[in-house]
């Protein structure tokens, strides 16, 4: 079993479209989960971490199940340009100041049309 | 420098050939990882620096790669005898750790380089 797993979509979703994403872990000792998106041909970049009460961030909101070992995404209002591949990222430290990795996720694919 | 700069942005080698990907971080950043993407798949770590600590090489694929970080800035990864697995985008990446920092801190923020295109004919 892959230590974080997605589902790798597409989503084809039209413009003004919720969609959501879920993204399962399988250390229950994660204690970091955060949100990249990348564009095609482009590297990652953060768009948001993942905190225990769940947080929004405009049109974005991430929500956390430790029970369920579980993160999502939601986003409201899809635009065009949320067009791309959205990687779950888990890691097992809370605090920096020891080694550590970020796993990632295979990612999935959103495409956004008119 | 601004970003994380990384070179070659395209190699091209032959099968049995080794190759050098280098990685220039963010001035001050003292984490640096690499990671690697094949074609539609995820990312997969393969090594990461912090300071002076040793390194974690649990991701390193086989005793083919190796890396090395020197001084605390720029980092080589170094492929030997390449294999037409080994083709991929080789992202590096680094952050600014601050000790005792929650790790979603904005501080703590992974910045990637536009990565190494490596292709194994």
């Amino acid at each position: 079993r892959k230590e974080v797993e997605q589902d790798p979509g597409p989503f084809n979703v039209p413009e003004g479209a919720t969609v959501a994403f879920n993204c399962t872990y399988s250390n229950s000792a994660s204690q970091s989960f955060f949100w990249y998106r990348q564009d095609c041909r482009k590297e990652p970049k953060l768009l948001m971490s993942v905190y225990s009460s769940g947080n929004e961030d405009g049109r974005f909101t991430a929500q956390l199940n430790r029970a369920s070992q579980y993160i999502s995404l939601l986003i409201r209002d899809s635009k065009l340009s949320d067009s791309a591949t959205y990687l779950c990222v888990v890691n097992t430290q809370y605090y920096t100041g020891t080694a550590s990795k970020l796993t990632f996720g295979t990612g999935t694919r959103l495409q956004v049309t008119l | 420098g601004a970003g994380v700069s990384q070179s070659p942005s395209n190699k091209v080698t032959e099968k049995g050939k080794d190759v050098e990907l280098r990685c220039d971080p963010i001035s001050g950043h003292t984490a640096l990882y690499w990671y690697r993407q094949s074609l539609g798949q995820g990312l997969e770590f393969l090594i990461y620096f912090q300071g002076n600590s040793a390194p974690d090489k649990s991701g390193l694929p086989s005793d083919r790669f190796s890396a090395e970080r020197t001084g605390g800035s720029v980092s080589t990864l170094t492929i030997q005898r390449t294999q037409q697995e080994d083709s991929a985008v080789y992202l590096c990446a680094s952050s600014l750790v601050q000790r005792g920092v929650p790790l979603f801190s904005g501080a703590n923020v992974l910045t990637f380089g536009a990565g190494s295109r490596l292709t194994v004919l």
